[in-house]
C-alpha cells in the first residue's frame, strides 16, 4: 500500500537558515507526491508536486523538493527560512490517479526563530 | 474569484446526534473532496464527488455520507456521531477529477463531539 512517513513532528530553525523537512514514501508504482502547507485556522495550500517529470521540483515561496527513488525520499527544502514560513507541512501521495484519494503524512510543524 | 468556503466554522454536537457540513466549491470546479483531520494528524480522505456522483471513497463507515448539488456545492453528513468524529473537516474542490487537477482547500469546519 502506498504511504508517506514524515520524519520529525517538529522542526525549529533560525531565520535565514536552511529548512529541511523530511518525507519518505512507500509505493509499488511510480508515485505522485505532494507537499502542502497549512497555516493556523486555514486549509491546505499546495506547495509543489512530483508527477514523474523532473526529479527536482520547484514550488511556491522558494521551496523545492527532490525525488530520490534510490532513497524513496521526497524531502522539502528552502535555502533561507523566513518568519512567514512558520506553519504545518504535510507530505502526501496520491493513491488513485482517477480521483483525489491521497494519503497524508502526520505533518511537521516548522518554527522559525528570529 | 471566490475560493472554497465551508460552513459552519465550528460546531459542537452530542454523541449519537447527526450533523451536516456544507461546502461551496470554487467557481468553475465540478469536483469536491472531503477530508477528516484529527488533532495532530494529517488529513484522511473520506470521499469525492464528481458531477454529482461519488467516485472514490476512503476507509470510512457508511454513516459518513455526502451529496453534491447541480451547482457543485456539497454536503457531508455524519450520523450517529461518536467521540472520535471530533476533528477538522476539510473540503477541497478542483476543476475536474484526477491527477492533473490541483485541489483548493477550504478553511475547514471544526466539529467537537461531546
Amino acid at each position: 500500500a502506498q504511504s508517506v512517513t514524515q520524519l520529525g513532528s517538529h522542526v525549529s530553525v533560525s531565520e535565514g537558515a536552511l529548512v529541511l523537512l523530511r518525507c519518505n514514501y512507500s509505493s509499488s508504482v511510480p508515485p505522485y507526491l505532494f507537499w502542502y502547507v497549512q497555516y493556523p485556522n486555514q486549509g491546505l495550500q499546495l506547495l509543489l508536486k512530483y508527477t514523474s517529470a523532473a526529479t527536482l521540483v520547484k514550488g511556491i515561496n522558494g521551496f523545492e523538493a527532490e525525488f530520490k527513488k534510490s532513497e524513496t525520499s521526497f524531502h522539502l527544502t528552502k535555502p533561507s527560512a523566513h518568519m512567514s514560513d512558520a506553519a504545518e507541512y504535510f507530505c502526501a501521495v496520491r493513491l488513485n490517479r482517477g480521483n483525489n484519494d491521497m494519503r497524508f503524512g502526520a505533518g511537521t510543524r516548522l518554527t522559525v526563530k528570529p | 474569484e471566490t475560493g472554497v468556503t465551508q460552513s459552519p466554522t465550528h460546531l459542537i454536537k452530542t454523541r449519537g446526534q447527526q450533523v451536516t457540513l456544507r461546502c461551496s466549491s470554487q467557481s468553475g470546479h465540478n469536483t469536491v473532496s472531503w477530508y477528516q483531520q484529527a488533532l495532530g494528524q494529517g488529513p484522511q480522505f473520506i470521499f469525492q464527488y464528481y458531477r454529482e456522483e461519488e467516485n472514490g471513497r476512503g476507509n470510512f463507515p457508511p454513516r459518513f455520507s455526502g451529496l453534491q448539488f447541480p451547482n457543485y456545492s456539497s454536503e457531508l453528513n455524519v450520523n450517529a456521531l461518536e467521540l472520535d468524529d471530533s476533528a477538522l473537516y476539510l473540503c477541497a474542490s478542483s476543476l475536474a477529477s484526477g491527477q492533473d487537477y490541483e485541489q483548493y482547500f477550504g478553511p475547514g469546519t471544526r466539529l467537537t463531539v461531546t
